[in-house]
């Protein structure tokens, strides 16, 4: 199945260090989303982008639905040891209802 | 509390054995999925359904069944016919419009085969 290029695969940063990782796909999507994930724990939901362009925040994290509908971005502000985890990017094709997931970016935070 | 939640946590099977994981809603939602996720790798569609009494196969469902007699119920059978089941497996459900399809997650069953 087709799958979504994200990158970077994994981050290193310091303690209020920001952050920025990104999702691009050769096909057009009209949803995207941006889930965390803790060690042995379900996906978390943190932003949903509905439209071209849109850019919507939710505390420290802001994320972009790029204009051409095939990519993403997710930024973090001033990270703090609780934002380490693997964040997910996921879009949804026009012609299907499933998901496609990218591979996950993972975030170490050094307080 | 409105959720969904996935049983058991843990699971340990004989090889040949078949298993069924759990996965119930309360949030009214029509769709439900199944995926599985392996250590590197992003999560992969086993089966979803949209209404009841109805299911289609994703990307990797050889060797998997799954059945939706119930709007809130979505339980998956690793079959023994499943060459490599050891994995994460995780459940989601959504609302369907043509608007949004926003897809929330279970905590995840952790299979292993000994």
């Amino acid at each position: 199945g087709q799958q979504l290029n994200q990158s970077p695969q994994s981050m290193f940063i310091q303690e209020g260090e920001d952050v920025s990782m990104n999702c691009t796909s050769s096909s057009i999507f009209n949803t995207w989303l941006w889930y965390k994930q803790d060690p042995g724990e379900g996906p978390v939901l943190l932003i949903a982008l509905y439209k071209a362009g849109e850019l919507t925040s939710n505390g420290r994290l802001t994320a972009q639905f790029g204009i051409t509908r095939k990519d993403s971005f997710l930024n973090i502000s001033a990270s703090i040891p609780s934002d380490v985890g693997i964040y997910f990017c996921a879009g949804q094709l026009r012609s299907q209802g499933n998901l496609i997931f990218g591979k996950g970016t993972k975030l170490s935070v050094k307080p | 509390d409105g959720g969904i939640t996935q049983s058991p946590k843990y699971l340990f099977r004989k090889e040949g054995q078949n298993v069924t994981l759990s996965c119930e809603q309360n949030l009214n939602h029509d769709a439900m999925y199944w995926y599985r996720q392996d250590p590197g790798q992003g999560l992969r569609l086993i089966y979803y359904s949209q209404i009841v009494n109805d299911f289609q196969k994703g990307d990797i469902a050889e060797g998997y069944s799954v059945s939706r007699e119930k709007k809130e119920s979505f339980p998956l059978t690793v079959t023994s016919a499943q060459k490599n089941p050891t994995a994460f497996y995780l459940c989601a459900s959504s609302m369907v419009t043509e608007a949004q399809d926003t897809q929330y997650f279970g905590p995840g069953t952790r299979l292993t085969v000994l």
